[in-house]
């Protein structure tokens, strides 16, 4: 089976630009999780995704938004651009409530 | 105070040596989970436990559940074991330790 992918892999963007990333899980698996890292706060939750419905999400402001799609991919979007949105966002697949496979990441900067 | 904390935050080691990495949390758990990031970011889930013991090739993991407390243990450390180990704890959601950077030395 193929693995997580997260598309692009690489991002530049400007302060109060919006930015969408993308993330397809592995194939038959309905969860997908998101998360941020960064070198000041770690990995941090964003949100969780299971059969199209937002089951959990971290404490992440409104700019921070998601969504599933009926094949289980999933879009991640951060409106208005801030320096400290600059990360490794990850998103990880699972059949259920089950060991996380993540992706390979996007690396997020914010100039 | 951190919801998962972890010791040590760096570790140095000569290959073959005996690795142990702690993990203290303070929430109810369900499971709790190790991973393994190498340079460049990539994540590999190693164990989910929600009990006693589990083992994969040189790993071991331990988990005690009164205490709150999960070890991560790797027998015959190898310059490629080198890499961040976190642990997360899995509530609603998984809350991750601050991660154990781990060098292997020839």
């Amino acid at each position: 089976k193929a693995g997580v992918t997260q598309t692009p892999r690489y991002l530049i963007k400007t302060r109060g630009q919006q930015v969408t990333l993308s993330c397809s899980p592995i194939s038959g698996h309905r969860s997908v999780s998101w998360y941020q890292q960064t070198p000041g706060q770690g990995l941090q939750f964003l949100f969780e995704y299971f059969s199209e419905t937002q089951r959990n999400k971290g404490n992440f402001p409104g700019r921070f938004s998601g969504r599933q799609f009926s094949n289980s991919r999933s879009e991640m979007n951060v409106s208005t651009l801030e320096l400290g949105d600059s990360a490794l966002y990850l998103c990880a697949s699972s059949p259920g409530i089950d060991t996380q496979y993540f992706g390979p990441g996007t690396r997020l900067t914010v100039l | 105070k951190n919801e998962v904390e972890q010791s040590p935050q760096n570790l140095t080691a000569q290959e073959g040596e005996f690795i142990t990495i702690n993990c203290s949390y303070s929430v109810g758990i369900s499971a709790l989970h190790w991973l393994q990031q190498h340079p460049g970011g990539g994540i590999v889930s190693l164990f989910m436990l929600s009990s006693g013991k589990k083992k994969h090739g040189r790993l071991i993991a331990t988990i005690n559940i009164q205490e709150k407390h999960s070890s991560l243990h790797i027998t015959a450390s190898h310059p490629r074991d080198s890499a961040v180990y976190i642990c997360a704890a899995h509530t609603d959601k998984l809350i991750f330790g601050t991660g154990t950077r781990l060098q292997v030395f020839p």
